[in-house]
C-alpha cells in the first residue's frame, strides 16, 4: 500500500541536543509538510516542499529546519531542542499544494524532550 | 483572520448517531476536510466536500454544508466504540494551507 512512513515513532532527546525526524512515501506526492500537533491541540504548520521548494510559515522557529534530498524523502532537524518543543510531529504529502487536495499523514513521531 | 471552531467533547452510546459540527469563517474556502485522529497515529482522511454541494454520504459517514452559515457537520451513524477518536475539522482554498480546527474528541460507550 501506498503510504506515509515516519520514523522512530517515539524519540527522546535531551535538551539541547540536536534530533532529527525522518518522513518518507511511496505516493510519488509533489508536497511534504511538516506539522507539530501538542497536547489537545491543532496541528500547526511548520514548512513545506514543494518539489525543491522549501516554503517557512512565518512564525516557525529558527530553530526548526528541514531538508528534502529526493521526492520520497523529507527530514526535520531541531537544531537546539527545547523543552517547548516535546510534540507529536506529523509529516503528510499531497499531491498540489493549497487546501484543494487532502493531505496524507503517516503516524508521527512523539519527541521527548528532557 | 481565519478561523475553525468546534465542540471540543461528544459522548454517545454505542448505536446512536453521532453529530459533530464545525462552524469556519473563511467564505473562499473551496473544500471541507474531515480527519480523524486514533490514539498516538496521524491524522487520517475521512471525507471531504466541495463548497458547491450541500451533502455528501460514504457508507456510515454523513457531511452536510451550509455555506451560508459557513457550518459543516459530519454525522457517523450506527456508532462503534472503533469510532472513539479524535475528529478534526478542516477548511482548504487554493494557495493556502489548511487550516485546522481544535478536534472534537468523540467517546462512544457501550
Amino acid at each position: 500500500d501506498a503510504m506515509v512512513i515516519q520514523n522512530p515513532r517515539y524519540q527522546v532527546t535531551q535538551f539541547g541536543k540536536p534530533v532529527t525526524l525522518s518522513c518518507s512515501q511511496t505516493l510519488n506526492h509533489n508536497v511534504m509538510y511538516w506539522y507539530q500537533q501538542k497536547s489537545s491541540q491543532a496541528p500547526k504548520l511548520l514548512f513545506h516542499y514543494y518539489d525543491k521548494d522549501f516554503n517557512n510559515e512565518a512564525d516557525t522557529p529558527d530553530n526548526f529546519q528541514s531538508r528534502r534530498p529526493n521526492t520520497s524523502f523529507c527530514f526535520l532537524d531541531i537544531r537546539s531542542p527545547g523543552l517547548g518543543d516535546a510534540a507529536m510531529y506529523l509529516c503528510a504529502t499531497s499531491r498540489g499544494t493549497g487546501g484543494i487536495t487532502p493531505l496524507h499523514f503517516g503516524n508521527g513521531t512523539r519527541l521527548t524532550v528532557t | 483572520g481565519e478561523d475553525v471552531e468546534q465542540s471540543l467533547f461528544l459522548s454517545v452510546r454505542e448505536g446512536d448517531s453521532s453529530v459533530i459540527n464545525c462552524t469556519y469563517t473563511d467564505s473562499s474556502s473551496t473544500y471541507l476536510y474531515w480527519y480523524k485522529q486514533e490514539p498516538g497515529a496521524g491524522l487520517q482522511l475521512l471525507t471531504y466536500i466541495f463548497s458547491n454541494m450541500d451533502m455528501k454520504q460514504d457508507q456510515r459517514l454523513t457531511v452536510l454544508l451550509n455555506k451560508k452559515d459557513k457550518h459543516l457537520s459530519l454525522r457517523i451513524a450506527d456508532t462503534q466504540t472503533g469510532d472513539s477518536a479524535i475528529y478534526f475539522c478542516a477548511e482548504g482554498q487554493a494557495g493556502t494551507a489548511l487550516i485546522f480546527g481544535k478536534g472534537t474528541t468523540l467517546s462512544v460507550s457501550s
